[in-house]
């Protein structure tokens, strides 16, 4: 079974500094990983994938994740937050042979002027 | 145009009640979803359909029936609706299994009072 944990349900950041998202996983095989975004009152939007490929992979709206495998870990990363950043991010995984995409809790992420 | 839309977009009922939620994709997809999204923001996958073949049913009651007359169109059909089923629904949609990216409608919210 493959799983995902979210570590923080809420980020709170400033405009302009670093944003950092956790994620875990858990798969009992190579795992695809994805992190979707979701504005308010919208459906989610895919930001980036890890399909085996690059470990560090680049995404919409300048966000990036690195693949480490050593830690079971995906962190979603953006190097300097725009008010438009303020929504809820979800990790998701997938086994590589399966149509089933599990969810992680989500990490809503806030803005300071 | 919509890639993913949903209909409606907003549902008010009363508990007992009968009522279905429409999904339709313009993509070209073979695969379908429907995720249930509750108050706290954790998403859960219900049902996915391949080619109209349904190939996840997770443990959902039978209340819940899905129904794809062609591979672009899912329909949920939800009978004696109960407090518990108020939630955002989500359609969604993709080209192959889930290692490929979800394309999302907007949500349909679900109120039962």
């Amino acid at each position: 079974a493959q799983s995902v944990t979210q570590l923080g349900s809420h980020v709170s950041v400033s405009e302009g500094a670093l944003v950092l998202l956790r994620c875990n996983y858990s798969s009992s095989v190579p795992p695809y990983l994805f992190w979707y975004v979701q504005y308010p009152n919208q459906g989610l939007q895919l930001l980036l994938k890890y399909t085996s490929a690059a470990t560090l992979v680049k995404g919409i709206n300048g966000f990036e994740a690195e693949f480490k495998k050593s830690e079971t870990s995906f962190h979603l990363t953006k190097p300097s937050a725009h008010m438009s950043d303020a929504a809820e991010y979800f990790c998701a995984v997938s086994p590589s042979n399966d149509y089933k995409l599990s969810f992680g809790a989500g990490t809503t992420v806030t803005v300071r002027a | 145009d919509t890639a993913v839309s949903q209909t409606p977009k907003y549902l008010v009922t009363q508990m007992g009640n009968d009522k279905s939620i429409k999904c339709e994709q313009n993509l070209g997809h073979d695969t379908m979803y429907w995720y249930k999204q509750d108050s706290k923001k954790f998403l859960k996958i219900m049902f996915s359909y391949n080619n109209k073949e349904l190939i996840i049913n997770e443990t959902v009651p039978n209340r819940f029936s899905p129904k794809s007359p062609d591979k672009a169109h899912l329909n949920l059909h939800i009978n004696s609706l109960e407090l518990g089923d108020s939630a955002v629904y989500f359609c969604a949609s993709s080209q192959r299994k889930a290692t490929g990216e979800l394309f999302f409608g907007e949500g349909s919210r679900l109120t039962v009072l």
